[in-house]
């Protein structure tokens, strides 16, 4: 099956500053969706992102599908930043669409 | 609109037993998905409900099972609970089923966190 790899694998950061988060595939994928999981468990839409670039306020994803890899921006890093970022991808090929997760970077960011 | 909830938000059982989770989709939503998540690592796909019945299922034995009914809600069931079936159980709901031509966003509950003791 697809494999999902994230990186980095934990990231620290000062408030205010600029990160930038990866999520490499190993095969085509005809959708992605990036969430942040907050420390009660609850996984939140961030983006859902085929291809190109999308804006929500302080962040924004790009998915380059040909190169097979998606980044999320965090600008301006705030304290309820923190948390498991996760991208998630829909392989097809199936009559069903599951998601696929990668193992998740754990974003802190401290005052 | 709502949004996904779950219930139990906590669960703690015994090996052996038996366990029900429950889920309701978010309005207007007619596929549910489950996923397991152990501490540390990603969601892993257990299966997928539409219009009643099992759409696609992940590499997960036969004592983990569902149903899903005619509001769209849905349950999952694990038998003969083992130790590693500890885990936070989340439930996602989506406005179809996706797959091979076509994908839908989903949207997750808060999960029902199970210990298994």
């Amino acid at each position: 099956g697809i494999q999902v790899e994230q990186s980095p694998p934990d990231l620290i950061l000062q408030e205010g500053a600029n990160s930038t988060l990866r999520c490499n595939f190993s095969d085509s994928v005809n959708n992605l969706q990036w969430f942040h999981q907050n420390p009660w468990g609850q996984l939140i839409n961030l983006f859902y992102i085929p291809s190109g670039t999308k804006q929500n306020g302080r962040l924004s994803a790009t998915t380059v599908a040909t190169e097979r890899y998606s980044l999320l921006y965090i600008s301006s890093s705030q304290t309820t930043d923190s948390g498991v970022y996760f991208c998630a991808v829909f392989a097809g090929g199936t009559s069903y669409g599951k998601l696929t997760f990668g193992q998740g970077t754990i974003l802190t960011v401290h005052p | 609109e709502t949004g996904v909830t779950q219930s139990p938000t906590h669960l703690i059982k015994t090996r052996g037993q038996q366990v029900t989770l429950r889920c309701s989709s978010q309005s207007g939503h007619n596929t549910v998905s489950w996923y397991q998540q152990a501490l540390g690592q990603g969601p892993q796909f257990i299966f997928q409900y539409y219009r009643e019945e099992e759409n696609g299922r992940g590499n997960f034995p036969p004592r983990f099972s569902g149903l899903q009914f005619p509001n769209y809600s849905s349950e999952l069931n694990v038998n003969a609970l083992e130790l590693d079936d500890s885990a936070l159980y989340l439930c996602a709901s989506s406005l179809g089923t996706g797959g091979a031509w076509r994908t839908y966003e989903q949207y997750f509950g808060p999960g029902t966190r199970l210990t298994v003791t």
